[in-house]
């Protein structure tokens, strides 16, 4: 069965460097979809990427965030200059179609440690 | 604001043994309402989807009821069996992309 496949499993970065998460979403995919989980708290969503733009984002998803979809096959989630508080797990997620009733499908996620 | 809240944070369940917890969400501007689960270190796995009130539905021994006028959803776990031990997940859609996440019910289910 087709999987979203994120990598690196764990990214150990200095606070104020910039980090790239990368995901490959499932092929005929159309959304896709970055969340976080900050250890002990819930998973929160931070954007949402429809044909080759953010289609929401949440407040948590400020100018040191961007996503890029370069190729058609990966999609990028890239922390400018990372912050203590950006350590988390991070998920990357897509879905099929425009149907509310399609789940999302998640990869295995990042973790994300800033020193 | 969006608020989703599951309930209990956790359990311990006997093999064998059913059981069933629950998920709350605003019941305004409702879309769809999603459960995985999730095992430690995998990705969260897609169980259900369910949009209407009252819908039921079944996946082996797992199942979920959804009432979206009071806004919660049971999940239930019949004949539970070892391999059933992780984190259930709920998400509440709204209007627009986002699913918006419960803080899981994580389950043991002891042999």
């Amino acid at each position: 069965e087709p999987e979203v496949t994120q990598t690196p499993s764990h990214q150990v970065t200095q606070m104020g460097q910039e980090v790239i998460l990368r995901c490959v979403p499932i092929s005929n995919h159309l959304y896709f979809y970055w969340y976080r989980q900050i250890l002990g708290q819930k998973v929160e969503f931070l954007v949402s990427f429809y044909n080759n733009e953010i289609s929401e984002k949440s407040e948590i998803f400020d100018d040191q965030f961007s996503v890029e979809r370069p190729d058609g096959s990966n999609f990028t989630l890239k922390i400018r200059s990372t912050k203590l508080e950006d350590s988390a797990m991070y998920f990357c997620a897509s879905r099929p179609d425009r149907g509310s009733n399609q789940p999302q499908h998640f990869g295995d996620g990042t973790r994300l440690s800033i020193l | 604001i969006l608020n989703v809240e599951q309930s209990p944070q956790s359990l311990h369940v006997q093999e064998g043994d059913s059981t069933n917890f629950t998920c709350s969400f605003p019941s305004s501007n409702f879309y769809a309402l999603h459960w995985y689960r999730w095992e430690t270190a995998k990705s969260p796995e897609a169980l259900f989807v369910m949009t209407l009130n009252g819908d039921e539905k079944k996946k082996g021994r797992i199942s979920a009821t959804l009432n979206t006028k009071e806004g919660y959803s049971y999940l239930y776990i019949k004949g539970s069996q070892p391999e059933d031990s992780a984190t259930y997940l709920c998400a509440s859609k709204a209007a627009g992309n986002k699913l918006t996440f419960g803080g899981g019910t994580r389950v043991l289910v002891k042999p």
